[in-house]
């Protein structure tokens, strides 16, 4: 069974601070998926990455892939109130399994 | 609707009742995912449906969870003999076409019902 972890668990940041947020695993994925999770919702999915050293951009956001495909990074610059929300990894080999994720908190 | 809709999205039962819990998927969707989201915990995978057919239920944690979807479109998730650790959101999510969990297609996902058993 993948376990992935995610770091930090939670954190508090005011608007316009720059923030990073971690996806880990000890096993290799073939994609790796990035959600973001408000309260009394379902999960929307952000990004897809599946090669080893992919970076991709959305807006504000910028997700890496690992080199070997084990790890993921999302950046978040000049955070804003409206990125507050719960941040999920997720990826697999047999099933999708999701991180716990990072909760997320930008004060205005 | 334009989303996955589920229903009821609250629901409180005493323990040893039996609930069931509906989904509506984007129409058209070939794919339909259960998954179990505990409190502080990420969702985990419970079964996948493509179109009727119950490919994938490894995730169903005992014989007490039933999921169905008899003509390909809607969906329900029963519970028999509900246990307090059953207490959980339950979400439910559709994709456009057949590639399983795994499948890199977009998973729209539900509200969810959120199900606490006393």
């Amino acid at each position: 069974t993948q376990l992935l972890e995610q770091s930090p668990q939670f954190l508090s940041i005011q608007e316009g601070e720059n923030l990073t947020v971690y996806c880990n695993s000890s096993s290799v994925f073939s994609s790796l998926q990035w959600y973001r999770q408000e309260p009394g919702e379902g999960p929307v999915l952000l990004v897809t990455v599946v090669t080893g050293g992919e970076v991709k951009k959305l807006k504000r956001l910028t997700f890496q892939f690992g080199d070997a495909r084990k790890d993921s990074s999302l950046h978040i610059t000049a955070a804003q109130p409206g990125d507050t929300g719960l941040y999920l990894c997720a990826g697999g080999d047999n099933d999708m399994r999701f991180g716990a994720g990072t909760r997320l908190t930008v004060k205005p | 609707g334009a989303g996955v809709s589920q229903s009821p999205r609250y629901k409180v039962a005493k323990r040893g009742q039996d609930v069931a819990l509906r989904c509506d998927p984007i129409s058209g969707h070939v794919s339909l995912f259960w998954y179990q989201q505990a409190l502080g915990q990420g969702p985990e995978f419970l079964t996948y449906f493509q179109n009727e057919a119950q490919l994938d239920k490894s995730g169903l944690p005992s014989d007490r969870f039933f999921a169905e979807r008899p003509e390909g479109s809607v969906s329900t998730l029963k519970i028999q003999r509900t246990q307090q650790e059953d207490s959980a959101v339950y979400l439910c999510a559709s994709s456009l076409v057949s590639g399983g969990p795994l499948s890199t297609d977009t998973q729209y996902f539900g509200p969810g019902t959120r199900l606490t058993v006393l």
